[in-house]
Parts: structure tokens; sequence; C-alpha cells
């Protein structure tokens, strides 16, 4: 079955703290890895995505690693807001970025 | 440019009713797909339309069932509604549907079954 285990469920982070979020999959035929954030009463919008190909994205204060020989990534937001409390998505897929297999969902909480 | 709209935004039915929820895509945008989001299974995938063509389709039961109009507007239907029903319905289009095309999501329809 294709999965990907996401954790933690949530943190509490402190402002200009660092947030990290950690996925794991199963299925080597995942070629596409892309993180979500997603807002009370939004849909989840794309925040960040890498291919296998590297081992590390950055984007701002936020950058993915990625460790193909574990199957493991994680999302890692540098000097966290506020404005980033919200909930995060890993997702995996195998080439079309239509059909993504999503984690549970971390909720992440930043405090003053 | 506008997003993706999903109509209706919230959605009240009782078991056994049909529902048929709508989703216009961003202009230009040819592929459509739908999750559907829950509290326990989170995230999970339901279909993808790509100029008209179901292309893939996630493991739901047959209830399920969708189409795409050929301005790329999508419908997805779910016949005799259960409890278990109950869920965000999450609309996204992409610009080709292959190549790690960015998803866009919509901000769902809130369907509940009573």
């Amino acid at each position: 079955q294709q999965q990907v285990k996401q954790s933690p469920q949530s943190l509490i982070v402190q402002k200009g703290g660092i947030s990290i979020i950690n996925c794991a999959y199963e299925n080597t035929a995942f070629d596409y890895f892309p993180w979500y954030q997603q807002f009370p009463g939004k849909g989840p919008a794309l925040l960040i995505a890498i291919r296998p190909d590297v081992s590390e994205k950055k984007e701002g204060r936020f950058t993915i690693s990625f460790n193909k020989s574990a199957k493991q990534f994680s999302l890692h937001i540098m000097d966290s807001q506020p404005g980033d409390s919200a909930t995060y998505f890993c997702a995996a897929d195998t080439g079309t970025a239509s059909k993504l297999t999503f984690g549970t969902g971390t909720r992440l909480q930043v405090t003053l | 440019k506008a997003g993706v709209t999903q109509t209706p935004r919230y959605l009240i039915k009782t078991r056994g009713q049909q529902v048929t929820l709508s989703c216009s895509p961003i202009s230009g945008h040819r592929s459509v797909s739908w999750y559907q989001q829950t509290p326990g299974q989170g995230l999970q995938f339901l279909f993808e339309y790509f100029s008209e063509t179901q292309r893939n389709k996630g493991n739901f039961p047959g209830r399920f069932s969708g189409r795409q109009f050929s301005n790329s507007r999508s419908e997805m239907n779910v016949s005799t509604l259960e409890l278990g029903d109950s869920a965000l319905y999450l609309c996204a289009s992409t610009l080709e549907g292959t190549g790690f095309g960015k998803l866009f999501f919509g901000s769902g329809t809130q369907l509940s079954v009573l």
C-alpha cells in the first residue's frame, strides 16, 4: 500500500525557532515530494517541492531535506513566525503531481 | 487571475440522497483532481480528469463519480450518501497534469450527511 507517514501530529514552536516536520515513504516509485500548507477554511497551498535527484531545496525560510536511501524527507521552517501557524502536509507522487498521496498532517502553532 | 472555484461552499444532505459538487479550475488549466479530506483519513485522492477523460482513480466505491466538461469545469457526484461521506471535498487544478506541475486547490465544499 502506498503510504506516507508524517510526524509529529502537532508541534508548538516559539517565535524565531525552527520547526521540523518529518515524513517517510514506502513506495520507491515516488519521485516528487511536495509540502502543502493549509489554513483553516482554506484548501492546501503548495509551499515547496523536491525531486529525489537533490538532497536539499531551500526557498526563503523553508527548506526540504531529502534522504533517498532512508526514504525520508523533512520540512524545516527557520525563524518561525506566528503567521506560519497552520497545518502542514507532506505528499508524494509518481510523476504527474495530480494524484498525490498525502501524509496525515502536522498542526503547527508558533507562539509569541 | 481567479483561483479554483468550488460551489457550493457548504451542503447538508440526508442519508440515501445524492449530491453534485462543482469545480471551476484556473483559466487555462486542463487537469482537475478531486480529494476528500476528513479528520480521520486525512486527504485522499478521488479521481483526476484531463481533457474530459478520467485519467486516474483512487480507491473509492462506485458511488463516487465525476466528469469534466469541454471548458475544463468538473463535477463530482456522490450517490446514496452515507454518514461516512461527511467531509471536505477539495478540487485542484494544474496546467498540464504532467511534469510535476503545481497543483492549485480550491477552498472546498463542506458536505455534512445527516
